[in-house]
């Protein structure tokens, strides 16, 4: 399973574009990127989730450069209620079998009045 | 209203007594996971269940067990060898990988504290 890193917490202001990235150096040719928010004692949720150049929903976008040993999940004009924990994960989604996914530590997102 | 219910959001137990988490999903999902929380960590996968009869270990699998005798529910036993069971335990659900989009969904998790 490729290992990913991202930061530990970042900071930002109400109003402003957030970028997270995570680094994913042996990701293998299989694998996609998805990234889950978790908000304290509640279970992770889905946000976003790409092979490779770009996709886009209405909460986030996710960007995947050509050699896909990155990503950044891009959070635009986030408010108070956006602090959360963010997970970035990697993993073969073709093979069928349920067992590909594992989750980091992540990155505490603080949003600030 | 489709989801995945966890019960009961919080647990008490004496050490030595083992104790049985719910977990029930109706969104006709195929894959069901337990992980384990601590506090400040990342998530990590006890147990998973592919198909009715038949589940697998995860990475912390020593100290518990599992059922799938339905589809629809993955209970999970966290018996008296597990050396620290106090945690929040969060169950999951998911179609079979091979989707284009493959997502986890969770329940609201059960804090459980041995003492």
């Amino acid at each position: 399973l490729a290992k990913t890193t991202q930061p530990i917490s970042m900071d930002s202001y109400e109003g402003q574009e957030v970028n997270i990235t995570c680094s994913h150096n042996n990701i293998a040719t299989n694998d996609y990127i998805t990234w889950y928010q978790q908000f304290p004692s509640q279970g992770p949720r889905f946000i976003i989730q790409g092979y490779k150049t770009k996709v886009t929903n209405e909460v986030a976008s996710l960007f995947i450069p050509a050699d896909r040993k990155s990503s950044t999940l891009s959070l635009p004009r986030v408010s108070l209620s956006d602090t959360a924990v963010y997970y970035c994960l990697v993993g073969d989604l073709s093979s069928g079998s349920a067992r590909q996914l594992t989750f980091g530590s992540g990155t505490q997102l603080t949003v600030l009045p | 209203d489709g989801g995945i219910t966890q019960s009961p959001k919080y647990l008490f137990r004496k050490e030595g007594q083992n104790v049985t988490l719910s977990c029930e999903q109706n969104l006709n999902h195929d894959a069901m996971y337990w992980y384990r929380q601590d506090p400040g960590q990342g998530l990590r996968l006890i147990y998973y269940s592919q198909i009715v009869n038949d589940f697998q270990k995860g990475d912390i699998a020593e100290g518990y067990s599992v059922s799938r005798e339905k589809k629809e529910s993955f209970p999970l036993t966290v018996t008296s060898a597990q050396k620290n069971p106090t945690a929040f335990y969060l169950c999951a659900s998911s179609p079979l990988p091979g989707t284009e989009t493959y997502e986890q969904y969770f329940g609201p998790g059960t804090r459980l504290t041995v003492t």
